[in-house]
């Protein structure tokens, strides 16, 4: 079945510093989306990505679709403390919500 | 309600017991999705509802695990004689798209707070 593989699991950096998590899937994509979950709390969606080669961004944090549509990135400039949590991506197969499946997730620590 | 509601928040089960778990979708949302999440791990795919059909149960680890949503609204997980592997977070998420062509907004999967089982 379609695996979705997220780098790298565990990510510290200085408070400032820029963070990047990539995701990729042993399969194309129809569609990507990005959910951050803070510590003790539940996936909140961020984003979706549809179309190859798509770039978004949401103030310091930019998300990236391959052209192939196996891989994506999420990009977060002068990380802040409030950023601490797990990203994970999910891709579906399908259209719509139907059948995605998670990465594991990056968990971002950030020391002061 | 505003968002996606399930009860209870925390369950303490002992191996054997059978548990039920309950979740509220957002109002007028047709899909209806549950996922296990393991402390530390992504959340894994359960079963997935299209209003009260349920289009995709691949995920359920075993027939102990059995979810219904019979009116198309609020749904319930329930596993059979827990076993301590069991003991995870099981989220709810509700969405308002069907299959295909949606948009972004449509397309938004809402997760709940989850319901923590603890199987001792």
């Amino acid at each position: 079945g379609q695996q979705v593989m997220q780098i790298p699991q565990y990510q510290h950096v200085q408070e400032g510093e820029d963070f990047t998590t990539y995701c990729n899937s042993s399969t194309t994509l129809s569609n990507i989306q990005w959910y951050k979950q803070r510590p003790g709390g539940h996936p909140v969606f961020l984003i979706q990505l549809v179309k190859s080669g798509e770039v978004k961004k949401q103030k310091r944090l930019t998300f990236q679709f391959g052209e192939a549509k196996k891989n994506s990135s999420l990009h977060i400039t002068a990380t802040q403390t409030t950023d601490v949590g797990t990203y994970f991506c999910a891709g579906g197969p399908g259209g719509g919500a139907d059948g995605l499946t998670f990465g594991k997730g990056t968990h971002l620590i950030i020391q002061p | 309600g505003a968002g996606v509601s399930q009860s209870p928040r925390y369950k303490v089960a002992k191996r054997g017991q059978d548990v039920a778990l309950r979740c509220d979708p957002i109002s007028g949302h047709v899909s209806l999705f549950w996922y296990q999440q393991a402390l530390g791990q992504g959340p894994e795919f359960l079963t997935y509802f299209q209003n009260e059909a349920q289009l995709d149960k691949s995920g359920l680890p075993s027939d102990r695990f059995f979810a219904e949503r019979p009116e198309g609204s609020v749904s319930t997980l329930k596993i059979q004689r827990t076993q301590q592997e069991d003991s995870a977070v099981y989220l709810c998420a509700s969405s308002l798209a069907l299959a295909t062509g949606m948009t972004e907004w449509e397309n938004t999967i809402y997760f709940g707070e989850g319901s923590w089982l603890t199987v001792v």
